[in-house]
Formats: structure tokens, sequence, C-alpha cells
């Protein structure tokens, strides 16, 4: 068990720009989890996926934000023309498909600063 | 939809002294209830699982415990140290899905 391991821990970008994040989870870990959390704030909920397959999709999660994990493995977010407001930790959480028992683990987060 | 509160949003005490952080929430109907820590600029770590079916857990000097009825948790950290100063988030889970809404956090600075 290695943890959730999260790709770049910091990304400065220019407004406009596209970024793209790479989380790799716990391997077996059936649950990949997005979450989003800004200064002062508790994570809020963007996205999750059971395997391949996307569940549900906050409504935080704009036409901007997209997210994959194509094999069930990784996962990468891509936001597309950053804007100021997509400044924010983004951290990636893992679960086992085991019911109420199964806590969420998180890797250490990619901090993005728009400029 | 399910909120969950954490008042005070910072505590202060002394090392040795037990102290206890609470957490509310608004639905009821919650699935499991989970404590975290975070250290500065990290992630999440997990501290404490409660089910909805269970009233309390213990992991060492750690004790959450699950009040249903009333909308409540609280995290019971005993003979605290210098070591334990991070933030402390509770989060409900409103599904199997194990998606968890968050509080705001509790910051905790435990002097020398």
């Amino acid at each position: 068990d290695t943890g959730v391991s999260q790709d770049p821990r910091h990304k400065i970008t220019k407004r406009g720009q596209n970024v793209t994040f790479r989380c790799d989870p716990i391997s077996e870990h059936n649950r990949l989890y997005w979450y989003r959390q800004t200064l002062g704030q508790g994570p809020e909920f963007l996205t999750y996926f059971q395997n391949e397959a996307q569940l549900e999709k906050s409504r935080l999660l704009s036409d901007r934000f997209s997210a994959e994990r194509p094999k069930g493995s990784f996962s990468t977010l891509e936001i597309q023309r950053t804007e100021q407001g997509d400044s924010a930790m983004y951290l990636c959480a893992s679960s086992p498909m085991l019911g109420q028992n199964s806590p969420l683990h998180f890797g250490n987060g990619t901090r993005l600063t728009v400029t | 939809k399910q909120e969950v509160t954490q008042i005070p949003a910072a505590l202060s005490v002394p090392e040795g002294e037990n102290l206890v952080l609470n957490c509310s929430f608004t639905d009821s109907a919650i699935y499991n209830l989970q404590w975290f820590r975070q250290d500065p600029g990290k992630g999440l770590t997990s501290l404490l699982l409660i089910q909805s079916s269970q009233r309390e857990q213990t992991s060492g000097r750690l004790n959450a415990s699950l009040d249903k009825s009333s909308g409540r948790s609280t995290l019971y950290i005993a003979a605290s140290q210098p070591g334990d100063s991070a933030t402390y988030l509770c989060a409900g889970g409103t599904g199997a899905n194990s998606k968890l809404t968050f509080g705001k956090g509790i910051t905790l600075s435990v002097r020398p």
C-alpha cells in the first residue's frame, strides 16, 4: 500500500491556459474521488468514479472541467481556460467498495495557482 | 442536503489537556461519519470512521462518538501533545458511494 499519489504537487498557470492533474489511487481500490479545497474551507466534492465509470458529478464541475479514469486505475482532471477562481487545492481520494466501513484515503493534493 | 458545521474554528490548549472537538450535521440519515486530520499544505489522514449503526470508535488516544438523533459527533483527544496540532475535519457520508460532506474544520494548537 503506497498510498494515493498526485502529480504535480504544485502548478502555477496563467489565466486562460489548460491544466491537467493526475491521480494514482491505492491499487485495487475501485472508487476514486476528486475534491476541491480552498483556504479555510473543507473539501468540496467534485466527482467520483467506480472503476472506469463516472457515476456522479457535482454542480461545481462546470463544462470547463473534465475527469477521466480510462482503465479503472489512474485518473486525470483537466481544467480548460483556467480562471482565477479555479485557484485551490485539488484532492484525490480512493476507497475499496466495501460499503459503510470504507474510509477515504486522500493524496497530498495538487495546489493550483492561476495568475 | 447534508450540511456539516464545526465550531469553534480554532482552539488553543496547553499540552496534556483532554479536549473535545464538536461536529454537527443536519441530515440524520447519515451513512457514516469520518474524522480526518490535515497538516498544513497536506492531504487528509483518516482518523476514525463511525458507521451509522455504531455509537463510537476508539483508536489510541482518540475516541469519536456519533449521536444521530441529535445530529452530533465529537472527537475526544486524551492527553494532548504538541504533535496533535493540526486541522481536524469531520465529514458525513449520506450514501453507499462514500461521497462525503465536510465541515470547515477546527484548527487545533497544543502549546508545549
